[in-house]
C-alpha cells in the first residue's frame, strides 16, 4: 500500500503571506508525481506533473520543485490571495501501476483579505 | 469545448440498491479513470479504461465495476450499495504526462 502524505493539513494565512506545503511519498519505483488544486465546488485542475529528480515548475505565483531521491516535493505560494483559497493534492504515480494516481489528504489553504 | 461531464450530480440511494454513474470525457480523450473521494480524504482510484480496456483496478470490492464504450463514455456501476459507498464520485480523462482533467463529479448518498 502506497502511501502519501501532505502536510499541513490545513492552513490559514493573510494575502500577501508567501507559503509552501509539503507531499511525501515513496522514493522507490517513482514515476511521476502531481499537484492539484480544488477549489469549493469546482473540479480538481492539474497544475504540474513532475517527473525528473530536481524538477522546478512554475505557473504565475506557484511553483513546485521535486526530490524524488528522499521522496518529496514542495509546493510554494508567492504573496497568497483570497483566490488560492483552495485545498492543495499531491498524487504519486508508480511506474508500474496502470496510470493509477495516489492522492494525499491535501492541504486546504484558506487566505483572509 | 465541453470538459469531463458527469451524471448524475447528486443521488441518494437506499442500502443493498444499486447505482450507475456517468461520465464523459474531453472529446479525443480515450481513457477514463474513476476515483472514490470521502469526506476529508484524498480520490482514491477505482478503475482506469482505455479504448474500452480494464487498465487499472485498485483495491475495491466486486461490488464495484465499470465498463467504456465505443464513443470513449464510461459507466460506473456499484451493487449492494452499504453506507460506507456514500462519497463523491470522480472521474477523470487525458494522459498522465499531461495531468488529467477531472469532472465535477456525482455526490452519492446511501441511507
Amino acid at each position: 500500500i502506497l502511501n502519501v502524505e501532505q502536510s499541513p493539513q490545513s492552513l490559514h494565512v493573510q494575502e500577501g503571506d508567501s507559503t509552501n506545503f509539503t507531499c511525501s511519498f515513496p522514493s522507490s519505483n517513482f514515476y511521476a508525481l502531481h499537484w492539484y488544486r480544488w477549489e469549493t465546488a469546482k473540479s480538481p485542475e492539474a497544475l504540474f506533473v513532475m517527473t525528473l529528480n530536481g524538477d522546478e515548475k512554475k505557473k504565475g505565483r506557484i511553483s513546485a520543485t521535486l526530490n524524488t531521491k528522499e521522496g518529496y516535493s514542495y509546493l510554494y505560494i508567492k504573496g497568497s490571495q483570497p483566490e488560492d483559497s483552495a485545498t492543495y493534492l499531491c498524487a504519486f504515480m508508480v511506474n508500474n501501476a496502470g496510470n493509477m494516481l495516489t492522492f494525499g489528504g491535501g492541504t486546504r489553504l484558506m487566505v483572509k483579505p | 469545448d465541453a470538459g469531463v461531464t458527469q451524471s448524475p450530480t447528486h443521488l441518494i440511494k437506499t442500502r443493498g440498491q444499486h447505482v450507475t454513474l456517468r461520465c464523459s470525457p474531453i472529446s479525443g480523450h480515450k481513457s477514463v479513470s474513476w476515483y472514490q473521494q470521502v469526506l476529508g480524504q484524498g480520490p482514491q482510484f477505482i478503475f482506469q479504461y482505455y479504448e474500452k480496456e480494464e487498465r487499472g483496478r485498485g483495491n475495491f470490492p466486486d461490488r464495484f465495476s465499470a465498463r467504456q464504450f465505443p464513443n470513449y463514455s464510461s459507466e460506473l456501476n456499484v451493487n449492494a450499495l452499504l453506507l460506507g459507498d456514500s462519497a463523491l464520485y470522480l472521474c477523470a480523462s487525458g494522459q498522465a504526462n499531461y495531468g488529467y482533467t477531472f469532472g465535477s463529479g456525482t455526490r452519492l448518498t446511501v441511507v
